[in-house]
């Protein structure tokens, strides 16, 4: 069974330093990878994804992840925060079906 | 563009009352999928929908909740006799169908908060 670990349920930022959030897969052959991000009250939006073509991953408002196999890990990376970035951030990974979420990190921005 | 839809998006309800939620998809997503969120939680699985089919629903969480999609369009999930450990987020999302990459992604709708007292 598929598992995704988030390290740091809250990370905490500056407004301009870099973001970095952190993402462990545990499976037996690399999944399809995707960030989400959830403002309060409202779903979650697809922030990028990782389908095996390109590790080095670009999404949307500025943020990418880059899959690393050696390490089974898919970070997410911004250079300089906004405080509009401040959001619950989810890890998954696909199984056929399914997805298989972490239990997500709160990023703080500070101004 | 519409995207995915819920009613609706908040419920009180009395313990031991029956709730049923709907879902509207992406139009020409032929995937459909219920997640639960509970508080410092990411969404967990509950079942999905292929077409009008119910493909998975071993994860639901008991009998008292059910699912149906009867024209392969919108979807409805019920929770019957709800508890209060029902209280929580309930997340819909779709997905195109098919082989490609495209497939595997999720678009999620606002999602219906359930209060169970």
């Amino acid at each position: 069974a598929q598992s995704v670990t988030q390290l740091g349920s809250h990370v905490s930022v500056s407004e301009g330093a870099l973001v970095l959030l952190r993402c462990n897969y545990s499976s037996s052959v690399p999944p399809y990878l995707f960030w989400y991000v959830q403002y309060p009250n409202q779903g979650l939006q697809l922030l990028l994804k990782y389908t095996s073509a390109a590790t080095l991953v670009k999404g949307i408002n500025g943020f990418e992840a880059e899959f690393k196999k050696s390490e089974t890990s898919f970070h997410l990376t911004k250079p300089s925060a906004h405080m509009s970035d401040a959001a619950e951030y989810f890890c998954a990974a696909s199984g056929y079906s399914t997805l298989t979420f972490g239990k997500g990190t709160m990023l703080l921005v500070s101004p | 563009d519409t995207g995915v839809s819920q009613d609706p998006r908040h419920k009180i309800t009395k313990r031991g009352q029956n709730v049923t939620f709907r879902c509207d998809p992406i139009s020409e997503h032929n995937r459909l999928y219920w997640y639960r969120q509970t508080l410092g939680q990411g969404p967990e699985f509950l079942t999905y929908f292929q077409n009008e089919a119910q493909l998975e629903k071993s994860r639901l969480l008991s009998d008292r909740f059910s699912a149906e999609r009867p024209k392969g369009s919108f979807s409805t999930l019920e929770i019957q006799r709800t508890e209060q450990g029902d209280s929580a987020m309930y997340l819909c999302a779709s997905s195109p169908g098919g082989r490609t990459s495209s497939s595997y992604e999720q678009y999620f709708g606002p999602g219906t908060r359930l209060t169970v007292t």
